[in-house]
């Protein structure tokens, strides 16, 4: 089975800028979150989307948005870019079902830098 | 609100030494806890995940075991290789986070050949 896949790998962009952010998961697997990490808050929740519905949100401004296809891919964007969204972001797959304990797989990650 | 850390924050080793990297979190109301590996720059790699009823879960030469009532898991590594070297992240989900996890500050590891 093919891994988690993030495209684009890194990206540099400026301040006011946004950006757009994908993420394939395995195969079957219907839910994505996605996670910023960064040096000095580690890796924090940004939200999880399962079967193209959020249905979990951490504690970020507005500017950060996702969504999910019904092929299960995923995109987060970030509108007006500030110098502090620099990050590595992460999305995570899972079957997603409740009740059914499950790993999380991970994918190498976006790495973007907002100058 | 859950809080999740982890100690030593750095640990350097010769090879061949068995090793433990600490995990402690706050509320014990936790569904699974799950360690991770971070190579730089790159993305996470699921070592082990363990329920919240069970003690341990064991992979080759990692044995990762729970205490949820002490709020406590401890990683173990055996006779150590230099390919070990990494990030080691403590991960808990929460019972009602859905997917989401809550990760500790992680452990770097650098064992030396």
């Amino acid at each position: 089975k093919a891994g988690v896949t993030q495209t684009p790998r890194y990206l540099i962009k400026t301040r006011g800028q946004q950006v757009t952010l994908s993420c394939s998961p395995i195969s079957g697997h219907r839910s994505v979150s996605w996670y910023q990490q960064t040096p000095g808050q580690g890796l924090q929740f940004l939200f999880e989307y399962f079967s193209e519905t959020q249905r979990n949100k951490g504690n970020f401004p507005g500017r950060f948005s996702g969504r999910q296809f019904s092929n299960s891919r995923s995109e987060m964007n970030v509108s007006t870019l500030e110098l502090g969204d620099s990050a590595l972001y992460l999305c995570a797959s899972s079957p997603g079902l409740a009740g059914i304990t499950d790993t999380q797989y991970f994918g190498p990650g976006t790495r973007l830098t907002v100058l | 609100k859950q809080e999740v850390t982890q100690i030593p924050a750095a640990l350097s080793v010769p090879e061949g030494e068995n090793l433990v990297l600490n995990c402690s979190f706050t509320d014990s109301a936790i569904y699974n806890l799950q360690w991770f590996r971070q190579d730089p720059g790159k993305g996470l790699t699921s070592l082990l995940l363990i329920q919240s009823s069970q003690r341990e879960q064991t992979s080759g030469r990692l044995n990762a075991s729970l205490d949820k009532s002490s709020g406590r898991s401890t990683l173990y590594i055996a006779a150590s290789q230099p390919g070990d070297s990494a990030t080691y992240l403590c991960a808990v989900r929460m019972n009602t986070g859905f997917q989401k996890l809550v990760f500790g500050t992680g452990t770097r590891l650098l064992v030396s050949p």
